[in-house]
């Protein structure tokens, strides 16, 4: 069974700048997975971030990116706002499936 | 713009079958390369994709769920189904339908619908 392994929890400074990661456990993830990232706040549906490991949508605000870093997606949020504070999953595609990460906590302190 | 919305029972027993249907609006259901799939996630936990069907008819699933889940699609009423059969209290979740044009960059979701599996 794949799991994707997401950091459980990050707390950053308002202003600051935080990365959150996204490991495979079938080995590095790479652009061929096309890595999603996917932000969550509490009573409310996922809003999508990035497709395609950097690609963001019409409603992604500039502050976050998505990339690839050692072996792994991750998701960089910088000039962070407390209305960041949410929760944020990746997901990647294995070949027509998809899996979802554990999730990041993101805490704004 | 699509827009989707999850209806079925909010309540189902242990042992039986649960089942959703997903209506798609505001686009054409059948002509576009869509894949259409169902997400969870069980109260206070994380996401789970459950699987997904591509507008030709095949299908995707979680290998985990695989022997449990059904997708359908009926194209006349802009429709797409989830069984899931032998359901237990694990199943408890919001149950999100998504269109989505492949690898997720363009996407619609539901707003959810709550699940229960109780007796």
């Amino acid at each position: 069974q794949t799991v994707v392994t997401q950091e459980p929890s990050l707390t950053v400074s308002p202003g600051g700048t935080v990365t959150l990661t996204c490991a495979s456990s079938t080995g590095a993830v790479t652009s061929g997975y096309y890595p999603n990232w996917f932000q969550q706040k509490p009573g409310q549906a996922p809003r999508a971030l990035i497709y395609s490991t950097s690609n963001k949508h019409s409603w992604t605000p500039a502050r976050f990116s998505g990339s690839l870093l050692g072996g792994k997606a991750a998701l960089t949020l910088s000039g962070v706002r407390p209305e960041d504070e949410a929760d944020y999953y990746c997901l990647l595609y294995y070949g027509g499936a998809y899996v979802f990460g554990t999730g990041t906590k993101v805490t704004v302190l | 713009q699509l827009q989707l919305q999850e209806s079925g029972p909010g309540l189902v027993k242990p042992s039986e079958t649960l089942s959703l249907t997903c209506t798609v609006s505001g686009g054409s259901f059948s002509s576009r390369s869509y894949y259409w799939a169902w997400i969870r996630q069980p109260p206070g936990k994380g996401l789970e994709w459950i699987g997904n069907m591509y507008y030709s008819g095949t299908t995707y699933y979680n290998p985990s769920l695989k022997s449990r889940v059904t997708m359908s699609v009926d194209t006349s009423k802009n429709q797409f189904s989830l069984k899931l059969s032998s359901v237990t209290a694990a199943d408890t979740a919001v149950y999100y339908c998504v269109g989505e044009n492949g690898f997720f960059s363009e996407q619609f979701w539901g707003q959810g619908a709550l699940v229960t599996v109780s007796s």
